[in-house]
């Protein structure tokens, strides 16, 4: 089953504006991440936020987690054409051995130049 | 640093045959994960390692075996490929945070 679940399925925005994608969980984490995916790629790591963290930043990126009503949200600001691509969320839920790894259905974002 | 690599990149197997994927990691991490995407969908975890020499069930792991003999590597088999197996296949591997993927496996049961 998957933990994660993202909002909106695909998101078409012009290049400048800025993306929001949603994710929903299901049981305690230890910590949520979000990964990116390009066409045919293998996924690479955005950001990393842990459970007793509220906001993190990185370039571009700003990621919020709400404990309360297990979710997150990753905004990407002022896009770019280069930033198109799936983004999926994972979370690592407490009390499983290994940092394994729940992955969401993914967003597909659409950066149109 | 060459990350993560998967060997073969493609691969198209008859129903009934087997093989092995190959999954090697440079960077010195313990634990080593293979999933399978398919279309539209996020990644399911087939097997982990925490370990050389430790292996363990995710998610979907019928149909596969596993073995982490060496540290910097984790092998993926398929003893009796079926159709259902057509998929691509990931292998990562992290220090417990952030994983780290390969360019992925596509493969193909006829």
């Amino acid at each position: 089953s998957q933990q994660g679940e993202e909002d909106p399925q695909a998101l078409s925005i012009q290049e400048g504006e800025n993306a929001t994608m949603n994710c929903s969980y299901k049981t305690s984490i230890n910590n949520l991440q979000w990964y990116r995916q390009n066409s045919g790629r293998g996924l690479v790591h955005l950001i990393l936020i842990r459970s007793n963290e509220r906001e993190k930043h990185s370039g571009r990126l700003r990621v919020t987690l709400d404990t309360s009503k297990k979710s997150s949200s990753l905004l990407i600001t002022a896009s770019r054409a280069a930033d198109t691509a799936s983004y999926f969320c994972a979370t690592d839920a407490k009390g499983t051995s290994g940092s394994r790894l729940t992955f969401g259905e993914g967003t597909q974002l659409t950066v149109n130049p | 640093n060459a990350g993560v690599t998967q060997t073969p990149k493609f691969r198209v197997l008859k129903t009934g045959q087997s093989m092995t994927l190959l999954c090697a990691q440079d960077m010195n991490h313990e634990y080593m994960y293979w999933y399978r995407q398919d279309p539209g969908m996020g990644l399911r975890l087939i097997h982990y390692s925490v370990g050389e020499g430790t292996t363990a069930k995710g998610e979907v792991p019928d149909g596969y075996n596993v073995s982490r003999l060496k540290k910097q590597n984790f092998l993926l088999g398929l003893e009796s490929a079926a159709p259902s197996q057509t998929s691509v296949y990931f292998c990562a591997s992290s220090m417990g945070g952030a994983q780290y993927f390969g360019p992925g496996t596509r493969l193909t049961v006829l």
